[in-house]
């Protein structure tokens, strides 16, 4: 079955540590996306990604990173930096080109940081 | 900054009738639109899209409709159905191509319920 995987569900980390949020995805997509999601409002895209070792920041970049050595994978770390790191985290891939809107997500990592 | 608004933070129809969620935008670049749908626990499902050249798009039940002059757009469902409570989220793209491809903005989501 072809889909997107994101592990793990839960996640749980104490302040000032960095986190890696997994992303892999099977569908032969070029593109690869992060997203977060809190309570009250829309997706908000930090990171995304067109191609394998090329990544360009969304709109809320500050204090995370990502990397893009395989096709595949795209994970997310979420650092010390970033001010409030609890979410619901949402990654997803897409075609190139014009076909890259209809985006398919994963099932959601949600982080909470105490 | 808003620039995709669901003023709606939630609906509530009776099965059999029409369910019309609604999403307005602020930026005249956007010129493609999405609805996602999304069910708790998962991930957001595409549901339908519709570019500025049209005004309207039909999937089976689903039709969005496009107003550029008012900066306003809808999914309209109908016959509604008890399996389509779920959020719905709204998303917009320039769709100026380049590394622009498939950066969407969305809107903070209409929770739909259908009751049978």
């Amino acid at each position: 079955d072809g889909g997107i995987t994101q592990s793990p569900k839960y996640l749980f980390r104490k302040e000032g540590q960095n986190v890696t949020l997994s992303c892999e995805q099977n569908l032969n997509h070029d593109a690869m996306y992060w997203y977060r999601q809190d309570p009250g409002q829309g997706l908000r895209l930090i990171y995304y990604s067109q191609i394998v070792n090329d990544f360009q920041k969304g709109d809320i970049a500050e204090g995370y990173s990502v990397s893009r050595e395989k096709k595949e994978s795209f994970p997310l770390t979420v650092t010390s930096a970033q001010k409030n790191p609890t979410a619901f985290y949402l990654c997803a891939s897409s075609i190139q080109g014009r076909g890259s809107y209809e985006q398919y997500f994963g099932p959601g990592t949600r982080l909470t940081v105490t | 900054d808003q620039q995709v608004k669901q003023n709606s933070p939630s609906l509530s129809v009776q099965e059999g009738r029409i369910s019309i969620l609604n999403c307005d935008y602020t930026n005249s670049m956007f010129d493609y639109f999405l609805w996602y749908k999304k069910y708790p626990a998962e991930g957001p499902t595409f549901l339908i899209s519709i570019s500025s050249i049209k005004d309207k798009n039909e999937d089976g039940r689903f039709t969005v409709f496009l107003n550029k002059s008012a900066k306003h757009l809808s999914l309209h469902i109908v016959p509604s159905q008890p399996g389509d409570s779920a959020v719905y989220f709204c998303a917009a793209s320039p769709n100026a191509g380049g590394t622009s491809y498939g950066k969407l903005t969305f809107g903070q989501g209409t929770i739909l319920t259908v009751h049978p």
